[in-house]
């Protein structure tokens, strides 16, 4: 199993507090993402990395800010959560695999941190 | 914009039986995985196809790619209760490194 570790693992909080969702990564692996998945709506890209402090918006970034500063940890925050974030979030690394004309940037999932914003 | 459509939602199919679940995107893309989750677990990686004509076989699993038609499907023979999960196409955006999810299949294979 690719080495990823998320924290912390299940957090509830309350609506407009600040939350911060890391992601820790032993593979050395260049890009690093973050999802949530919610019913019906499969995996939803929210932000993310291709390098130390080099990040870009997903699909659903409102609300949501991203920080890496070092290769290993990528940063998620929700600066004043509400409860539509209220989800499971999954970070992913990948990184550069195969060979000419065959190359694969496949994605490895962390264990996932199930959220909860009353 | 690259959109992923996977279809069918839910699935409920009795042991021994085939069926097939399709993905269909809606721009070029130059690769292609699919997933499987098991309930309150992560995805765990099945297949990645990269080229078109692709074809990839594990135990009762089989994946295609055919990039002309934006349609990947992964076939299911003769099902059985341990392939039950939840199964996830995901296409990456050309010159990106994004990617963009299918909403999922929820497998349930009957005794």
């Amino acid at each position: 199993d690719a080495g990823i570790t998320q924290s912390p693992r299940h957090k509830v909080t309350e609506t407009g507090t600040p939350v911060t969702l890391r992601c820790h990564q032993t593979e050395n692996h260049r890009y690093m993402y973050w999802y949530r998945q919610d019913p019906g709506h499969g995996l939803r890209l929210i932000h993310y990395s291709y390098g130390v402090k080099d990040t870009d918006k997903g699909e659903v970034s409102d609300g949501y800010s991203v920080s890496r500063s070092k290769t290993e940890d990528f940063l998620l925050t929700l600066e004043s959560a509400t409860s539509s974030q209220t989800s499971v979030y999954f970070c992913a690394i990948s990184e550069l695999e195969g060979q000419g004309a065959h190359f694969s940037y496949e994605q490895y999932f962390g264990p996932g941190t199930r959220l909860t914003v009353t | 914009e690259l959109k992923v459509e996977q279809n069918p939602l839910f699935l409920s199919m009795q042991e021994g039986k085939n069926y097939t679940i399709y993905c269909n995107y809606s721009t070029t893309s130059d690769r292609l995985y699919w997933y499987r989750q098991d309930p309150g677990k992560s995805l765990e990686s099945l297949f990645v196809l990269l080229s078109n004509g692709a074809v990839k076989q594990e135990g009762r699993l089989m994946a295609s790619l055919d990039t002309k038609a934006r349609l990947s499907t992964l076939h299911i023979t003769a099902a059985v209760h341990d392939l039950s999960a939840t199964y996830f196409c995901a296409v990456g955006a050309s010159g990106t490194y994004k990617y963009i999810f299918g909403t999922g299949t929820r497998l349930k294979v009957l005794a």
